[in-house]
């Protein structure tokens, strides 16, 4: 069993959309999740940072941590076009490597 | 631009041929990490050095080797390249070797082994 798990997709989402995305890990140690966006051939770039359980929002995306069930979603309001990217999960705690998640495709619904 | 830098951009090469992937972090970042990621693949994180010294390995083939320089600047070598070692290489760089760590990643090298 991988250490963060997250479903590769795609999801085909329309314009205007709410999308979900999520991950779940298996560490309970894990204190730590980050959320990256990758263009297509581009490195990924950091969108979300949150520490432990809660909610963070920024502008249309919000990621949320629920620790009691190992669960780490991001959602995406009113999505855009430029949304088209695929989203990587990742976790770690203390001085442990960053664990990713295997990245969900998101693509726009034609 | 991210602040890290990565060269070659592209690069095209023969099976077992050997090349050199150069990475200069991000000002100020002491730790340079470097990731493989193939076609439709997830990050596979291959090695870290922070401030010179080697700082975490991860699945990384013994054809595969790295350094960090006194400049903090770091090489990725690659030798007798196969065509499964086609990929992506990203570096990405981090203020601290350890604890909570943002990265930030580079525009990647494209590698195609022919």
């Amino acid at each position: 069993q991988k250490e963060v798990e997250q479903d590769p997709g795609p999801l085909s989402v329309p314009e205007g959309a709410i999308v979900s995305l999520n991950c779940t890990y298996s560490n309970s140690a894990f204190q730590y999740f980050m959320w990256y966006r990758q263009y297509s051939r581009k490195g990924p770039e950091l969108l979300m940072y949150t520490y432990s359980s809660g909610n963070k929002e920024d502008g249309r995306f919000t990621a949320q941590v629920d620790k009691s069930s190992k669960y780490i979603s991001l959602f995406i309001r009113d999505s855009q076009p430029s949304d088209s990217a695929t989203y990587l999960c990742a976790a770690f705690y203390s001085n442990y490597q960053l664990i990713w998640g295997a990245g969900t495709k998101l693509i726009k619904k034609p | 631009d991210s602040g890290v830098t990565q060269t070659p951009k592209h690069l095209i090469t023969a099976t077992g041929q050997r090349v050199t992937l150069r990475c200069s972090p991000r000002s100020g970042d002491l730790s340079v990490y470097w990731y493989q990621q193939s076609l439709d693949q997830g990050l596979q994180f291959l090695i870290q050095y922070y401030n010179g010294e080697e700082r975490a390995k991860g699945n990384i083939l013994e054809r595969f080797s790295a350094q960090q320089f006194p400049d903090l600047h770091s090489e990725l070598n690659l030798s007798s390249l196969e065509l499964g070692d086609s990929a992506l290489y990203f570096c990405a760089s981090s203020v601290r070797g350890q604890g909570a760590n943002v990265l930030t990643f580079g525009a990647g090298s494209r590698l195609t082994v022919l």
